[in-house]
């Protein structure tokens, strides 16, 4: 069964510090997608990136990383010199391709919190 | 586009009444799928169409919930009754098939907020 699992809880870093978040999943198939959404105090879900399984290329965006490690299984995302508005709950996502179709069920992680102190 | 349309925001109900929680998706999006989320078991799928059809419904907790998609732009969560323990943030999401490229996920709405008392 596919698992993701997000270690930390909760994270309180000072402004303009980096800080990696880190996410492990589980999943039997060769085939799967990795996602991380944001959910700021106002509570909406926003999707940052999506990977698929075959491609280790790490990804920047901004001050936005993305480290995939299929040997660890794992799909760490940092944020270089952090600010006060990345201050939210950062979630992790697997999503497993099932008997080759467009099957699209998405799990997520329990969440880190991320607290970024002026 | 708006995205993805929730309604309501807030629903504050008493314990036994009908609660119908109301989604419109982006247009153009094949999938639509409704989660919960609670501090106590995060965010939790419970039930997601395909092209209006529901493909997987394991996630709703008991008959009390049901969900329908009538056409593609509209889709409802009913709980009856509803029961304290079903305070949650209900949200909806709609999608392409992930098979499409590019880098994309879920859209999700603002989600609603229930309340039973």
């Amino acid at each position: 069964a596919q698992k993701v699992t997000q270690a930390q809880t909760e994270i309180s870093v000072v402004e303009k510090e980096d800080v990696t978040l880190d996410c492990v999943y589980e999943t039997r198939d060769t085939t799967y997608y990795l996602f991380w959404y944001k959910q700021p105090p106002s509570g909406e879900l926003v999707f940052l990136i999506r990977r698929n399984s075959f491609d280790e290329q790490n990804e920047i965006s901004g001050r936005y990383s993305w480290n995939f490690q299929k040997s660890t299984s794992s799909f760490n995302f940092t944020i270089t010199a952090s600010q006060v508005v990345d201050s939210a709950v950062y979630f992790c996502a697997l999503s497993e391709v099932e008997g080759g179709t467009s099957y699209d069920k998405v799990i997520f992680g329990p969440g880190t919190s991320l607290s970024v102190i002026p | 586009d708006a995205g993805v349309i929730q309604s309501p925001r807030h629903e504050v109900t008493e314990m036994g009444q009908e609660v119908t929680l109301r989604c419109k998706p982006i247009s153009g999006h094949d999938y639509l799928f409704w989660y919960r989320q609670t501090m106590m078991r995060g965010l939790e799928l419970l039930i997601y169409f395909n092209n209006n059809v529901p493909i997987d419904d394991s996630g709703m907790p008991e008959d009390r919930f049901s969900a329908k998609m009538p056409n593609a732009s509209f889709s409802t969560l009913k709980i009856q009754p509803s029961e304290p323990r079903d305070s949650a943030v209900y949200f909806c999401a709609s999608s392409f098939p992930r098979t499409r490229g590019g880098n994309y996920g879920y859209t999700f709405g603002s989600g609603t907020r229930l309340t039973v008392v």
